[in-house]
């Protein structure tokens, strides 16, 4: 089974602290994407990486970083959290789209509650 | 850049009813296309998927969803529902050349009714 981890289920941070999130998968995607859920809004991508070192921004990118120094591993950063980016935050990885193998598989979230 | 609209924010519909979700989406380049659903306090998980070849595309739990190229649309379709189908329904595209990000709509909550 294909496995996307993230390190919290729930996290409440203070306004202005720098906040990390962390996601790990298991299947030797390429792609990883961040993306925040929030109701009557969807799913917005916050960055993507398509290899180690290598990102795109996505439709919202302004607060956040990103790091992947390992293929398994794209981390999250609030550089200082606000109120407004309370939020559900969703990783999610696939392989690059050729042919069949395309699917995205997605993390539980993290609900970061930033008080 | 490419987006998807989901032109309906919630469906309510009854029990044992058909029901169809509607999703457009806009790309100068061949596109990927997804329906997710995720149900209450759970993560995504894929429904069905549109690659190539047949515009009729059948996937898990009885839905199913048709491309249509000139129309850009990729609409989800089910005869009949069931209570259990309660959940939010989310369309969405990805480019298969470079760049090749995921983008998703605004989603469409299905509540169906006894």
């Amino acid at each position: 089974d294909v496995k996307v981890t993230q390190s919290s289920r729930y996290l409440v941070k203070r306004t202005g602290e720098k906040v990390f999130l962390e996601c790990v998968q298991d299947m030797d995607h390429e792609n990883m994407f961040w993306y925040r859920q929030d109701p009557g809004l969807g799913l917005r991508l916050i960055y993507f990486s398509y290899d180690v070192k290598m990102k795109e921004k996505g439709d919202i990118p302004e607060g956040y970083s990103v790091s992947r120094e390992k293929k398994e591993r794209f981390s999250l950063i609030l550089e200082s959290a606000s109120t407004n980016q309370t939020s559900m935050y969703l990783c999610a990885s696939s392989h690059l789209p050729t042919g069949m193998n395309t699917e995205a598989f997605f993390g539980q979230g993290t609900r970061l509650t930033v008080v | 850049a490419q987006s998807v609209t989901q032109l309906d924010s919630q469906v309510p519909v009854f029990e044992e009813a058909p029901v169809e979700l509607r999703c457009n989406y806009s790309s100068s380049v061949s596109v990927y296309l997804f329906w997710y659903v995720q149900y209450p306090n759970q993560g995504l998980q894929l429904l069905l998927k549109y690659l190539s070849g047949s515009t009729l595309v059948k996937g898990i739990n009885g839905f199913e969803a048709e491309f249509n190229k000139s129309q850009t649309s990729f609409h989800l379709r089910k005869p009949s529902v069931h209570i259990s189908d309660t959940a939010e329904y989310f369309c969405a595209a990805q480019r298969g050349n470079a760049g090749n990000m995921l983008t998703f709509g605004g989603g469409t909550r299905l509540m169906v009714k006894p």
